[in-house]
């Protein structure tokens, strides 16, 4: 079955650490994958994707995503995390030819610290 | 990037009754996509509403339960019909660009609480 994983309900980091968010994936075939933030009470916006290429996109607020195929994940990193960055991140993998499906993950939130 | 808006931002209702949440977009989209999201939880795709056909319903959710309309490129609808406790959940609307690799663009949500 097509799954998305985010193993870590929670991360928590302080401010000026590098952060990492984990994400992996099972689907078929060549997927694509983004990463969406939520912060409270609004809804997701969108942070950055992978299509195809360079496997490391950089995407908005600084924060980057290394895609390896071969350990199927896309893991969320940033180099210095800020307070404001305290969010719910989301995980998403579309994938198929023809009808395609997204899946989204579990959702990690982020505590940073002052 | 568009806008998108839902209406209303939240709402309390009683067991057994209906209440259809709008989704406004500022600009023609061809998909639109309506999910359930418990509170600090994960996305649930309920349907997709193209305009000018049936929406699409993902496994475990029915028309009759969730109606949508999709009356032109700018607007849908969600109803929630004869509601229940269970149903109380932030309802997203979301549309897509042209295809599987452009993003989605959410509203802000509709907090619905059923008593």
């Amino acid at each position: 079955a097509q799954s998305v994983a985010q193993p870590e309900d929670q991360v928590n980091v302080a401010e000026g650490n590098p952060l990492t968010v984990k994400c992996t994936y099972s689907v078929s075939g060549n997927p694509y994958l983004f990463w969406y933030v939520q912060y409270p009470n609004r809804g997701l916006q969108f942070l950055l994707k992978y299509i195809t290429g360079d496997n490391l996109v950089k995407g908005s607020y600084g924060f980057e995503a290394e895609f390896n195929k071969s350990q199927t994940s896309f893991h969320l990193k940033k180099p210095s995390a800020l307070v404001s960055d305290s969010a719910l991140y989301f995980c998403a993998v579309i994938w198929g030819t023809g009808g395609f499906k997204t899946i989204f993950g579990a959702g990690t939130r982020l505590f940073v610290k002052a | 990037s568009a806008v998108i808006s839902q209406k209303p931002s939240r709402d309390i209702c009683q067991r057994g009754t209906s209440l259809t949440i709008q989704c406004q977009v500022d600009s023609q989209v061809t998909m639109m996509f309506w999910y359930r999201q418990q509170p600090g939880q994960s996305l649930t795709l309920i349907a997709t509403a193209n305009q000018g056909s049936e929406a699409t319903y993902e496994s475990g959710f029915v028309i009759d339960k969730f109606p949508i309309s999709r009356p032109n490129l700018t607007f849908s609808t969600l109803t929630v019909s004869n509601m229940s406790p269970e149903d109380s959940s932030i309802y997203l609307c979301s549309f897509q660009g042209q295809g599987p690799t452009d993003t989605q663009y959410f509203g802000p949500g509709t907090r619905l609480t059923v008593l």
